[in-house]
């Protein structure tokens, strides 16, 4: 199973909108609404910001949001600021029979 | 609020085994409906999912490492640990363990990782 396809790096200044994507196949991204986003800041552990595609967890910002269109899960960051700059990685469902899970390459988000 | 913490040798020589812990605290590995597991990152191939555990013992692995991957929990010590068999270089990573709720496919809380590096 090959990883998530994601740019490897998204950059944009304070207060604008950036969107990461995250291109899988139909055998993951294409066929389960499962799609979560991670954000990692150096040194940290990974904090889930999205899952199933579109859900914040409680205590995440809405100025994160997500959305899938076909193969292509996106992040969108509204409002960009400086404690956003990190590492964003998506991660897909891609059945139970084999491998469950596939992750995408990472995209390195950096505010200017 | 519930935090994991991975522990264990940064260095493990070619064809040993590797062996690490991760230790959860603020909540117990035997309540609720979760399933603990380990993720791995590496230069070369990225993310990688290694294996789960339920409390129950009921393990899922990847099947990739299966042959080489053992997950295990220890309720008393509210830990669970990964051994991994006959490792190379390319099973140097950072090992991170995490956790998933019964229901969801996400992992909502994950430790900071740990870097091991397999060398002679």
């Amino acid at each position: 199973q090959s990883a998530l396809t994601q740019p490897a790096s998204v950059s944009g200044s304070p207060g604008q909108s950036i969107t990461i994507s995250c291109t899988g196949t139909t055998s993951d991204v294409g066929s389960y609404n499962l799609v979560s986003w991670y954000q990692q800041h150096p040194g940290k552990a990974p904090k889930v910001m999205i899952y199933e595609v579109n859900k914040r967890p409680s205590g995440v910002s809405n100025r994160f949001s997500g959305s899938k269109s076909g193969n292509t899960a996106s992040l969108t960051i509204s409002g960009l600021q400086t404690e956003d700059e990190a590492e964003y990685f998506c991660c897909s469902y891609a059945g139970s029979s084999t491998m469950p899970y596939v992750f995408g390459t990472g995209t390195k988000v950096t505010v200017l | 609020q519930l935090q994991l913490q991975e522990s264990g040798p940064g260095l493990a020589k070619p064809s040993e085994t590797l062996s690490l812990t991760c230790t959860v605290s603020g909540g117990s590995i035997s309540s609720g409906s979760f399933y603990w597991g380990w993720i791995r990152q590496s230069p070369g191939n990225g993310l990688e999912w290694i294996g789960s555990i339920y409390k129950s013992g009921k393990t899922y692995y990847n099947p990739s490492l299966k042959s080489r991957v053992t997950i295990s929990v220890d309720t008393s010590k509210n830990q669970f640990s990964l051994n991994l068999s006959s490792v190379t270089a390319a099973d140097t990573a950072v090992y991170y363990c995490a956790r998933r709720e019964d229901g969801y496919v996400h992992f909502d809380d994950w430790g900071q990782g740990t870097l091991v590096t397999v060398s002679s």
